[in-house]
């Protein structure tokens, strides 16, 4: 069955210490892997896409199908990166997204 | 920039009451989407809709829940005969083509007593 994994539940780091939130996934096609973050009294908003490759706000993630896995990393963690970030997973022919459960991410001043 | 309008933002109801969620998409995007989040729980997918029909459903959206897009800017879902666990944030969203990038509304809460 398809699923995303988000193991941490919270991750808590200082400001300027680098950031990795984990994201594996189980699935048997093609995946496209998204990043949605939701910030405090904000909309659950898309961060990034595996497929564009770019950088979002210093955020990047590349997608390891060998390790079945798209964590997202940033070298140097600002106070305004605490948020909620979920990990999601599209696929062939499928109009869903299936989201992790989520880390709240929370950097310390 | 343009958002998703859901509201109302919450919804208390006593169970076996009808409830109706309302949402304003996005004026130039075409699939519309309803998901939901039980309080500690994943964001789950319920339904896509597309061209004024269901495009995909998942095994939550049964017969108790529909969606409807009555007029050229509302999309709503309706839930009878509410349960105790329907208590939830749902959320719609709306995107130009499919999945790839969904614009989410801030979410009705929906309690159910």
């Amino acid at each position: 069955a398809q699923r995303v994994t988000q193991p941490e539940k919270l991750l808590s780091v200082f400001k300027g210490a680098p950031v990795e939130l984990k994201c594996n996934y189980s699935y048997s096609g093609s995946p496209e892997l998204f990043w949605y973050v939701q910030y405090s009294r904000q909309r659950l908003q898309l961060l990034l896409r595996h497929i564009s490759r770019e950088s979002i706000k210093g955020f990047t993630a590349d997608l390891n199908k060998g390790e079945t896995s798209f964590h997202l990393k940033k070298p140097f963690a600002q106070e305004e990166d605490s948020a909620m970030y979920y990990c999601a997973l599209g696929m062939d022919s499928s109009y869903k997204l299936i989201f992790g459960s989520g880390t709240r991410l929370l950097v310390r001043p | 920039e343009p958002e998703v309008t859901q509201t109302p933002s919450h919804q208390v109801t006593q169970m076996g009451q009808e409830v109706i969620l309302r949402c304003v998409p996005i004026s130039n995007h075409l699939y519309f989407y309803w998901y939901r989040q039980i309080l500690g729980q994943k964001v789950e997918f319920l339904v896509s809709f597309y061209n004024n029909e269901i495009s995909e459903k998942s095994e939550i959206f049964d017969d108790q829940f529909s969606v409807e897009r009555p007029d050229g800017s509302n999309f709503t879902l309706k839930i009878r005969s509410t349960k105790l666990e329907d208590s939830a944030m749902y959320f719609c969203a709306s995107s130009e083509g499919g999945p790839e990038k969904l614009f989410f509304g801030s979410g009705t809460q929906l309690s159910v007593l």
